[in-house]
């Protein structure tokens, strides 16, 4: 099983880039790499997934270096309800899906 | 669409007692998964339905959970007796597989979780 390692907290202001970086060394060729967002009270909700290179969307972008050892989620110009925890999961590959593993996850807290 | 929807929100049972936790996943997604956060621990894999099928329940941590997706559309899990431990957060996520064999993606859908509190 891919295992990550993520940082614990971070500390940000309001408008600025925050980069989240994540490692998983045993990564597998066909796992795919998925960042979550879960708020308090909430369930995980999805942000990004990607499987090499750089992918972007609406809400965040991933970069993903060619070993595929580590991955990092960048958020531009946080607001403070981005603060939450954000977890990166890099999927074990069973058979019709996936048994999801979660860290401790980063608690990002965004200031004024 | 819809979002995976999970009943009750919060329950408080005291210890002996049976509580049964609901979860609808996302219409059309076979594949369902529950999970559980203990308090100060991290999130932890309970099992795996595919359809109705019970793909994986390596994560069930003894023999007072009984999961069930009859019909392959909703699921419960019952715990019965509850005890203490069992106390956290219980997730539910659903999903559908995209892509070919040998490098599939999925992404999981989570509900808001139902907080159990055993007394």
């Amino acid at each position: 099983l891919a295992k990550t390692t993520q940082p614990i907290s971070m500390d940000s202001y309001e408008g600025q880039e925050v980069n989240i970086t994540c490692s998983h060394n045993n990564i597998a060729t066909n796992d795919y790499i998925t960042w979550y967002q879960q708020f308090p009270s909430q369930g995980p909700r999805f942000i990004i997934q990607g499987y090499k290179t750089k992918v972007t969307n609406e809400v965040a972008s991933l970069f993903i270096p060619a070993d595929r050892k580590s991955s990092t989620l960048s958020l531009p110009r946080v607001s403070l309800s981005d603060t939450a925890v954000y977890y990166c999961l890099v999927g074990d590959m069973g058979t019709g899906g996936f048994k999801t593993i979660f860290g401790a996850g980063t608690r990002l807290f965004v200031k004024a | 669409e819809a979002g995976v929807t999970q009943f009750p929100s919060h329950s408080v049972i005291e210890k002996g007692q049976t509580v049964t936790l609901r979860c609808d996943p996302i219409s059309g997604h076979d594949n369902l998964y529950w999970y559980r956060r203990v308090m100060g621990k991290e999130i932890k894999f309970l099992l795996h339905f595919v359809k109705e099928s019970k793909q994986d329940e390596s994560g069930m941590p003894n023999n007072r959970f009984l999961a069930e997706r009859t019909g392959g559309t909703y699921s419960t899990l019952k715990v019965q007796p509850a005890e203490l431990e069992d106390s956290g957060v219980y997730f539910c996520a659903s999903s559908h597989p995209t892509g070919t064999s040998g490098r599939r993606r999925e992404t999981q859908y989570f509900g808001p979780g139902t907080r159990l509190l055993v007394l």
